[in-house]
């Protein structure tokens, strides 16, 4: 069973424009939301969180939307620059150190010339 | 900021041989790390949670026998595939959280042959 699903396995954008991510999770004692990006053969880099409490975080270029009600959550990256092409990861988990990461399979963003 | 170090970054071995991977926090304690594997253009699938000094915890459908797991230190956690098969080729992803971020090691590719 999924817990954290990213619908969408691509996306493909032009650059300059709105990059929209979304990710969908089931587990209601999920409290804090992360955004990972990844190149191949490479690690994730954390990109940017969000906690329940919170319904948007904004860091830069990057902007993390979370509705707790739908239980979703989306990364607007606006605008979009062609080193933003990557494989994005959703994750989900508790607040408390050792708690799981859930991650979601990852959407492959696109920046198109 | 913090740092997870991973090594080897690939490493190809032959059926039946074992292969160990380290990982390393470098400028924080992480009395927790986590093992993560990944498939391709599969999500990152949490393998086991290394607790210094004592057992590590699997999740369901790995083998602690065949993935052997030591936390000897609050910065090192060494993961070992034990006489390793073709199906083991995968990409393994170490990370250790400071404070909110989990913060990933850049992976090692393992290839058996």
């Amino acid at each position: 069973d999924q817990q954290v699903k990213q619908n969408s396995p691509s996306l493909s954008v032009q650059e300059g424009r709105i990059s929209i991510l979304n990710c969908d999770y089931t587990n209601s004692m999920f409290d804090y939301f992360l955004w990972y990006k990844k190149y191949p053969a490479e690690g994730p880099t954390f990109l940017i969180s969000i906690s329940s409490i919170k319904d948007k975080n904004e860091d830069g270029r990057f902007t993390v939307f979370l509705n707790k009600s739908a239980k979703h959550l989306s990364l607007h990256i606006v605008p979009s620059q062609p080193g933003d092409s990557a494989v994005y990861f959703c994750a989900a988990s508790g607040t408390n150190r050792d708690d799981k990461i859930i991650f979601g399979k990852g959407t492959r963003l696109h920046i198109l010339p | 900021g913090a740092v997870v170090s991973q090594h080897p970054s690939w490493v190809i071995c032959k059926s039946g041989t074992s292969v160990k991977i380290e990982c390393r926090s470098l400028d924080f304690q992480a009395t927790t790390m986590f093992w993560y594997r990944q498939f391709p253009k599969q999500s990152l699938m949490l393998m086991a949670t290394s607790n210094e000094g004592s057992k590590a915890t699997y999740e369901q459908g790995v083998e602690k026998d065949k993935f052997l797991i030591n936390h000897a230190s609050l910065t090192l956690s060494t993961l070992t595939v034990t006489s390793a098969h073709p199906e083991d080729s995968s990409f393994y992803i170490c990370s250790a959280r400071e404070n909110s971020p989990l913060h990933f090691g850049n992976g090692t590719r393992l290839t058996v042959t």
